[in-house]
């Protein structure tokens, strides 16, 4: 059965940092997105990756994935306020989550 | 364009009491998904379905059923509720995999408290 684990879970980190947050899978798949949620809201997506080695940036967020290794990875460049959300990966076609990292970040 | 649309937002059941909730797309999606969010537990999944008239489990299906009569309706129901199943509800809908823009777009989210 497909697990899907992100970490960590919980990041506090000060502006103007960078930070990598993870996400391992299980099994086999070409098809990791990564989504964000705001306190009480509901999901918005931020990237889909559909193959070996993609990689997509918005701002100041860049997703990757490695399908050989089943690690995709979000890394926060300079970080400001305004990225404080809970984020979340997802697999496969059955979108299959992560128990989310929520991230916070401090002036 | 309203995307996806969850019916109700809010509900507090008594223990037993049955419901349905309904989810609605308009963006002719051939997936919709079921999921339930819990504190400290990310998102599982319920149901899903491929398409009209199928239906498929997902991670946690028991106590619930679903049905896909049409394209665009997703119906998610409770039997009889029981307060394990007190949970934000979400509902989700994407194209189909071979896709190239196969992000799935979620509803607002339906709060059910069982008493």
């Amino acid at each position: 059965e497909l697990k899907v684990e992100q970490n960590p879970l919980f990041l506090s980190m000060q502006e103007g940092k960078n930070y990598t947050i993870y996400c391992n899978y299980s099994t086999t798949s070409d098809r990791l997105y990564w989504y964000r949620q705001d306190p009480g809201k509901s999901l918005e997506s931020l990237f889909v990756l559909l193959s070996n080695g993609a990689v997509k940036q918005e701002g100041r967020l860049m997703a990757s994935l490695d399908t050989k290794a089943r690690l995709s990875t979000l890394h926060i460049t300079a970080a400001v306020h305004d990225l404080s959300a809970t984020y979340f990966c997802a697999v496969d076609s059955d979108m299959r989550f992560g128990a989310g990292t929520r991230l916070t970040v401090k002036p | 364009n309203a995307g996806v649309t969850q019916t109700p937002k809010f509900r507090v059941l008594k223990t037993g009491q049955s419901m349905t909730l309904l989810c609605a797309q308009d963006m002719n999606h051939e997936y919709m998904y079921w999921y339930r969010q819990d504190p400290g537990m990310g998102l599982r999944l319920i149901h899903y379905s491929v398409g009209e008239g199928t239906t498929a489990k997902g991670e946690v299906p028991d106590g619930y059923n679903v049905s896909r009569l049409k394209k665009q309706n997703f119906l998610l129901g409770l039997e009889s509720a029981a307060p394990s199943q007190t949970s934000v509800y979400f509902c989700a809908s994407s194209w189909r995999p071979g896709n190239m823009n196969t992000e799935a777009f979620f509803g607002q989210g339906t709060r059910l408290t069982v008493v």
